[in-house]
């Protein structure tokens, strides 16, 4: 285990349709966190783990988003009815001090 | 206004060249600075944190400067490999906050 592993590494979806992505932080890293980055802008942030339990979510995860992390090890983010302005890379990291970021999920609503 | 504000890039320099990048931040809270390297289509990767002292590391120069809620990256001698976005971070209580990039590109 090297970095942080996130799949798939490429969705294109349907709107209206749900989707799921998996992250592997780190496994000596307690805390996950996951943004979304769009194009020309830093990533922005959805929501942060520390082990199992979810501390924060950011205002930009509507219903439709949820975000687990069952047992504190790898975490899910899924999408719901996903729209076109979904689509987004989206990053998960974890840390310890400073965060180590996956090669994220690159999401296309068509 | 934003949490975390960049010079707007694109930075065009030849290589050989001395670059900085200047960032700010609103949260006089923010506990932990950082720049990270992104380039195209990949993900962010730390480049260096940032102390009070400023630290350096081979050709780069990190300086925060808490009263003016002011933080600064220097490149010195910028290499073609240089060529990427510079994203100011900033860590509040629970998440890092990242400024929306400058872009630098170093042409021979």
């Amino acid at each position: 285990d090297t970095g942080v592993s996130q799949n798939p590494r490429h969705k294109i979806t349907k709107r209206g349709q749900n989707v799921t992505f998996r992250c592997d932080p780190i496994s000596e890293h307690n805390r996950l966190y996951w943004y979304r980055q769009t194009l020309g802008q830093g990533p922005e942030f959805l929501t942060y783990f520390q082990n199992e339990a979810q501390l924060e979510k950011s205002r930009l995860l509507s219903d439709r988003f949820s975000a687990e992390r069952p047992k504190g090890s790898f975490s899910t983010l899924e999408i719901q009815r996903t729209e076109q302005g979904d689509s987004a890379m989206y990053l998960c990291a974890s840390s310890l001090e400073a965060s180590t970021f996956g090669s994220g999920t690159r999401l296309t609503v068509v | 206004r934003k949490e975390v504000e960049q010079d707007p890039g694109p930075f065009n320099v030849p290589e050989g060249a001395t670059v900085a990048f200047n960032c700010t931040y609103s949260n006089s809270a923010s506990q932990s600075f950082f720049w990270y390297r992104q380039d195209c289509r990949k993900e962010p990767k730390l480049l260096m944190s940032v102390y009070s002292s400023g630290n350096e590391d081979g050709r780069f120069t990190a300086q925060l400067n808490r009263a003016s809620q002011y933080i600064s990256l220097l490149i010195r001698d910028s290499k073609l490999s240089d060529s990427a976005t510079y994203l100011c971070v900033v860590r509040g209580y629970n998440k890092l906050i990242f400024g929306a990039g400058t872009r630098l590109a170093v042409h021979p």
